[in-house]
């Protein structure tokens, strides 16, 4: 199967600072998404990002499927953004990465 | 549209019961997949299923079962529970499968005791 690594696998940060979350991935994919997960453990849809860059508010995501990573932006972090992120991507199945677990301070 | 929902969302079970979860994906879409998330393990791939048809499995024992019925809703069941089932269930609906956007329900958190 495909090996999905993420990193750091722990991020504390002061509110307002800025983050940077990396995955890579050990093949070819076909789909990479990154979630979100609530403390109740729904996996809220961050971006379906296979290749190129995208924005979405204070949050933006860059994958290059060439080189096998992916980076999720998170600029002027808030108390909200607190959780743990997910990389995921798909050959014959959805692999998930181990996850980056994120606690912002206020 | 309404989202993927899941029921029941909590459940508590004794050893050697068996268990049955549902799953409604949103409307129109056919692929419907189970996960299985603990602390130790992580997300984990149970199976998929397209148009009633069960497409890939992960590597689960046979315990674990599902199906799809053709209004693409989707059931699993685990027989025969064992301490180690106790777990967060989550399942996911997309379009056409593995290559679409995959949304995942809020899952089922099952407790075996």
């Amino acid at each position: 199967g495909i090996q999905v690594e993420q990193s750091p696998p722990d991020l504390i940060l002061q509110e307002g600072a800025n983050s940077t979350l990396r995955c890579n991935f050990s093949d070819s994919v076909n789909n990479l998404q990154w979630f979100h997960q609530n403390p109740w453990g729904q996996l809220i849809n961050l971006f379906y990002i296979p290749s190129g860059t995208k924005q979405n508010g204070r949050l933006s995501a860059t994958t290059v499927a060439t080189e096998r990573y992916s980076l999720l932006y998170i600029s002027s972090s808030q108390t909200t953004d607190s959780g743990v992120y997910f990389c995921a991507v798909s050959g014959n199945q959805f692999y998930f990465g181990t996850g980056t677990s994120l606690t912002v301070i206020p | 549209k309404a989202g993927v929902t899941q029921t029941p969302r909590y459940l508590i079970k004794t050893r050697g019961q068996q268990v049955t979860l549902s799953c409604s994906p949103i409307s129109g879409h056919r692929s419907v997949s189970w996960y299985q998330q603990t602390p130790g393990q992580g997300l984990q791939f149970l199976f998929e299923y397209f148009s009633e048809t069960q497409r890939n499995k992960g590597n689960f024992p046979g315990r674990f079962s599902g199906r799809q019925f053709s209004n693409s809703r989707s059931e699993m069941n685990v027989s025969t529970l064992e301490l180690g089932d106790s777990a967060l269930y989550l399942c996911a609906s997309s379009g056409q499968g593995w290559g679409y956007e995959q949304y995942f329900g809020p899952g089922t958190r099952l407790t075996v005791t």
